[in-house]
């Protein structure tokens, strides 16, 4: 069965590195989602992405975030700069349609910025 | 508001038992899915149901939704130990057409 595949699976890094978390959405999906889920807190929504640009974005997902699929298959979220709060897991899903279907979602990447 | 908070927070139940939890949400939506996250892992699509469904069955899952109460629940009928998750309800709130907003979750603990 098709599945969104992300990695690193882990990451480690300084504050004030940049960061880049990569996702392999289902092939015959088109629309992109990045998640994020802080310890012990609810699962948020960062960015959606369809023909290849943003559709909607949070207030989280702020200049120092950015995305991008950069050939036909992936898909990125690159933090600038990383800031202690940005540790968290992040998720990439995608989605056959817009409204009313199911996202599927990656195992995550969990990332911790020391 | 918050949209998407389930209840209870956690639910301890022996196997073979029946586990129900609930959501609910303050805006219209145009579904609901339930999603399932063993702990530290990835979200495991559950299910979906759309706001003009009432019930929907899938193998030992059951759920409902209630759009005038704004609100949904999830049943697992005859739980095993493997069922010991988080499960969170997600909504895909009208006027927004493209994220989930999730609930906080149930924690099942299911002991053998």
């Amino acid at each position: 069965e098709p599945e969104v595949t992300q990695t690193p699976s882990h990451q480690v890094t300084q504050m004030g590195q940049e960061v880049i978390l990569r996702c392999v959405p289902i092939s015959n999906h088109l629309y992109f989602y990045w998640y994020r889920q802080i310890l012990g807190q609810k699962v948020e929504f960062l960015v959606s992405f369809y023909n290849n640009e943003i559709s909607e974005k949070s207030e989280i997902f702020d200049d120092q975030f950015s995305v991008e699929r950069p050939d036909g298959s992936n898909f990125t979220l690159k933090i600038r700069s990383t800031k202690l709060e940005d540790s968290a897991m992040y998720f990439c899903a995608s989605s056959v349609e817009r409204v009313g279907e199911t996202q599927y979602f990656g195992p995550g990447t969990r990332l911790l910025v020391l | 508001s918050q949209q998407g908070e389930e209840d209870p927070q956690a639910l301890s139940i022996q196997e073979g038992e029946n586990a129900t939890m609930n959501c609910s949400y303050k805006t219209s939506i145009n579904n609901l899915q339930w999603y399932r996250q063993n702990s530290g892992r990835g979200l495991v699509h559950l299910i979906l149901i759309r706001s003009n469904e009432r019930e929907k069955h899938s193998g030992r899952l059951r759920v409902t939704l209630d759009t005038s109460k704004k609100s949904s629940s999830l049943l697992i009928t005859a739980s095993r130990a493997a069922d010991t998750a988080s499960y969170f309800c997600a909504t895909d709130r009208r006027g927004s057409n493209y994220k989930l907003t999730f609930g906080k979750g149930t924690l099942l603990t299911v002991n053998p």
